[in-house]
């Protein structure tokens, strides 16, 4: 069936450094994307989202990538923080009028101090 | 301010028990979410309101039964629990031509 999902459940990182997010989707139709960020605890945290009519989109330390050729989207966290780990969503609007956000499974990023 | 708060952040109960959730959102969203994150932190939707009207029902069980009195409230009634509803559950918001949605600080419910 059609789904949005990660490729890797935990990605641990130094602080400092960068991390990718991976995420893989199947539905053509969809045509926006956003992660989020959820703290334990917490709810999930928009981060930053881009529309199918883009590759790329910039935000504070944060860049997306979006392949639609092969389906994929990315999230790009630059010099990473403590205050950084927490597991993170993809999530996508399909067109079929539901406007409904369907969710990945999620991926623990754990920065090492 | 809290944007979408939700009561009670904690919700243990014995199964059979009905107990009910509240959600309130203060940014003037017409469409409100509930949705349940499994123990793997899966999310999925369960239902959506827009202006006080049921718009999306994911197949979720009868014993389930969302109330909007008005579009800034959606509460989440449940009859009957069972061990499986165990769960967090998350109300959201979205609105004002925006496709983001804002999300509470969950209700974790134990089914005991």
């Amino acid at each position: 069936g059609e789904s949005v999902g990660l490729h890797l459940p935990t990605l641990s990182v130094q602080e400092g450094d960068n991390s990718i997010i991976n995420c893989a989707y199947s539905n053509s139709a969809s045509d926006y994307f956003i992660w989020y960020k959820q703290e334990s605890g917490k709810g999930p945290q928009f981060i930053i989202d881009i529309r199918s009519n883009m590759d790329k989109r910039q935000g504070q330390r944060v860049t997306v990538l979006l392949n639609k050729t092969v389906k994929h989207l990315s999230l790009q966290i630059a010099a990473t923080q403590p205050g950084d780990s927490a597991v993170y969503f993809c999530a996508e609007n399909r067109l079929d009028g539901n406007e409904k956000l369907t969710f990945g499974t999620g991926t623990r990023l754990t920065i090492i101090p | 301010d809290t944007a979408v708060s939700q009561t009670p952040k904690y919700l243990v109960t014995q199964m059979g028990n009905d107990k009910s959730i509240k959600c309130e959102q203060n940014l003037g969203h017409d469409t409100m979410y509930w949705y349940k994150q499994d123990s793997k932190k899966f999310l999925k939707i369960m239902f959506s309101y827009n202006n006080k009207e049921l718009i999306i029902n994911e197949t979720v069980p009868n014993r389930f039964s969302p109330k909007s009195p008005d579009k800034a409230h959606l509460n989440l009634h449940i009859n009957s629990l069972e061990l499986g509803d165990s769960a967090v559950y998350f109300c959201a918001s979205r609105g004002g031509g925006n496709e983001k949605l804002f999300f509470g600080s969950g209700t974790q419910l134990s089914v005991l």
